[in-house]
């Protein structure tokens, strides 16, 4: 089992660009969740998705943040007209089911995707 | 709503001596809790969970928490740090009968010193 794979690990965008950053969740996991962690603010959730559900967003930016997780292929998050305050370590988890992660079974995270825009 | 609170931005501690990293929580019942390590440009790592039971929890790398409900904590503790034990440490916690999505501390930084 591969584990959680996120790519890239490093991402540098201009400002004005768009990100795109990927997540493939454990082998089974159908459920995935998206965390920024930004120096001494800790890990900020983000977004929870289902295979193509979005079931809970309330940590997303409300502007220029999107997220899919389609039928097939990773779940990816997607950040348009990049700017400097985007700069952070994203990190994706996954789990078999429902509340399955950082509920009663342990955590499955990614090595996270190092945004920074210049 | 739920929330935790790391007091610590960094310990410090000699090898081969005891450390705990402190953690305390705020949630409307009962806490399901939780310690993560992270090591430089890594993921998050599990340590170990308090969901309910005994109030003192094992787990990786010799680690262990206590749960104390009057005190609403769950420090992490090791008898004997190593420098390998160097890194960034996550507290988490969440309200089983609320929101299922948990909220993290900042962290802690623990530096072993040889």
């Amino acid at each position: 089992n591969a584990g959680v794979m996120q790519n890239p690990r490093h991402l540098v965008r201009r400002r004005g660009q768009e990100a795109r950053l990927r997540c493939s969740p454990m082998k089974g996991h159908s459920h995935v969740y998206w965390y920024r962690q930004l120096p001494e603010e800790g890990l900020k959730f983000m977004v929870y998705l289902q295979k193509e559900n979005i079931i809970d967003e309330s940590g997303m930016p409300k502007e220029r943040f999107s997220a899919e997780f389609p039928k097939e292929g990773p779940s990816i998050l997607r950040i348009q007209q990049v700017v400097r305050g985007d700069s952070a370590a994203y990190f994706c988890a996954s789990s078999p089911r429902k509340g399955g992660v950082l509920w009663r079974t342990e955590a499955f995270f990614g090595q996270g995707t190092r945004l920074t825009v210049v | 709503a739920q929330s935790v609170a790391q007091p610590e931005d960094q310990v410090n501690v000699a090898e081969g001596n005891p450390l705990t990293v402190k953690c305390t929580y705020s949630v409307s019942g009962n806490p399901y809790l939780f310690w993560y390590v992270q090591y430089p440009n890594r993921g998050l790592q599990f340590l170990l969970k308090y969901i309910t039971g005994d109030n003192l929890v094992k787990g990786s790398y010799g680690f262990e928490a206590e749960f104390n409900k009057s005190q609403t904590s769950f420090h992490l503790k090791k008898p004997s740090a190593l420098v390998s034990d160097s890194a960034l440490y996550f507290c988490a916690v969440r309200d089983p009968g609320g929101s299922y999505i948990p909220t993290f501390g900042r962290g802690t930084s623990l530096i072993v010193h040889p």
